[in-house]
C-alpha cells in the first residue's frame, strides 16, 4: 500500500467546513483512498472513498487532485461530534485487504 | 440491520489465562478482519477471515494468538497465556466481500491483563 502524510493535529471552529488534507504522492493506478475515522475510542468508522472523480455522501465531499497525489476530505458543517481522528488510507478495491492505518490527523471541533 | 456485534466489550484476565473474543459480522458478510490498538498507538491489521478459511495472518503474533471464523457461529480471536503486553483493544471488521470493500467496524473488546 502507498503511504500518504497527514498533519498531526487540526482545529475547526463549530458550523464551519472542516477541510483535511492527505497527501499520498506514491499512489499507483488501481488505488483508491478511503477515509475513516476513530471518535475517541470507538471502533473506526468508514466516510467515503473515491479512486480520481470527486465524491460526496451524507457525511462528506472527497476532492481528489488530477494528478491524484493528494486529496481532501471536507466536512462541510463541522460539529462538536465531529472531534475524532481522522485516517487518510490507500489501498486497492477489487481485493478484500487490509486497512493499514498510519497516524491519523486529530481533528477538535472549538465551540 | 444490526451492525458488528463484538462480546465482551470489556475482558479481564489474569497473567497465563486464556482470553477468547467473538465477533459476529453484519448480515450478509462473509469477511472478517481483526485489528489491534495498544494503548496510545495506532490499529495494526492481525488477521482476515473468510468463513472456514484464513486467507491472511501476516499480522497475527507467532505465538499464542489464533482466529477462526467457523461455517456456523462467530468469529473467534483466542489469546492464550496472556501477558500484560496483550492489552489492548480489539476490533473486528466485516466486509460483504463481493466487490464491496468498505469495512465496518464493531464497538471493540478492551482487555486488560492484570
Amino acid at each position: 500500500d502507498a503511504k500518504t502524510t497527514q498533519p498531526t493535529s487540526m482545529d475547526c471552529a463549530e458550523g464551519r467546513a472542516a477541510n483535511l488534507p492527505c497527501n499520498h504522492s506514491t499512489i499507483s493506478g488501481n488505488e483508491y483512498v478511503y477515509w475513516y475515522r476513530q471518535i475517541h475510542s470507538q471502533g473506526p468508522q468508514y466516510i467515503i472513498h473515491g479512486l480520481k472523480n470527486n465524491e460526496t455522501n451524507e457525511m462528506a465531499s472527497l476532492i481528489i487532485t488530477e494528478d491524484r497525489k493528494s486529496s481532501t476530505l471536507i466536512l462541510p458543517h463541522a460539529t462538536l461530534r465531529d472531534t475524532a481522528v481522522y485516517y487518510c488510507i490507500v489501498r486497492e478495491n477489487f481485493g478484500n485487504e487490509k486497512l493499514t492505518f498510519g497516524t491519523g490527523t486529530r481533528l477538535t471541533i472549538i465551540p | 440491520n444490526a451492525g458488528v456485534m463484538q462480546n465482551p466489550r470489556h475482558l479481564v484476565r489474569r497473567r497465563g489465562q486464556e482470553a477468547r473474543l467473538r465477533c459476529s459480522p453484519m448480515k450478509g458478510h462473509s469477511h472478517v478482519y481483526w485489528y489491534r490498538q495498544l494503548p496510545e498507538e495506532g490499529l495494526k491489521f492481525m488477521v482476515y477471515l473468510q468463513k472456514e478459511n484464513i486467507i491472511d495472518e501476516s499480522g497475527m503474533p507467532k505465538e499464542r494468538f489464533s482466529a477462526e471464523f467457523p461455517k456456523e457461529g462467530p468469529s473467534i480471536l483466542r489469546i492464550q497465556q496472556v501477558v500484560r503486553g496483550d492489552s489492548a483493544a480489539y476490533f473486528c471488521a466485516s466486509s460483504p466481500g463481493q466487490g464491496v470493500s468498505e469495512q465496518y467496524f464493531g464497538p471493540g473488546t478492551r482487555l486488560t491483563v492484570t
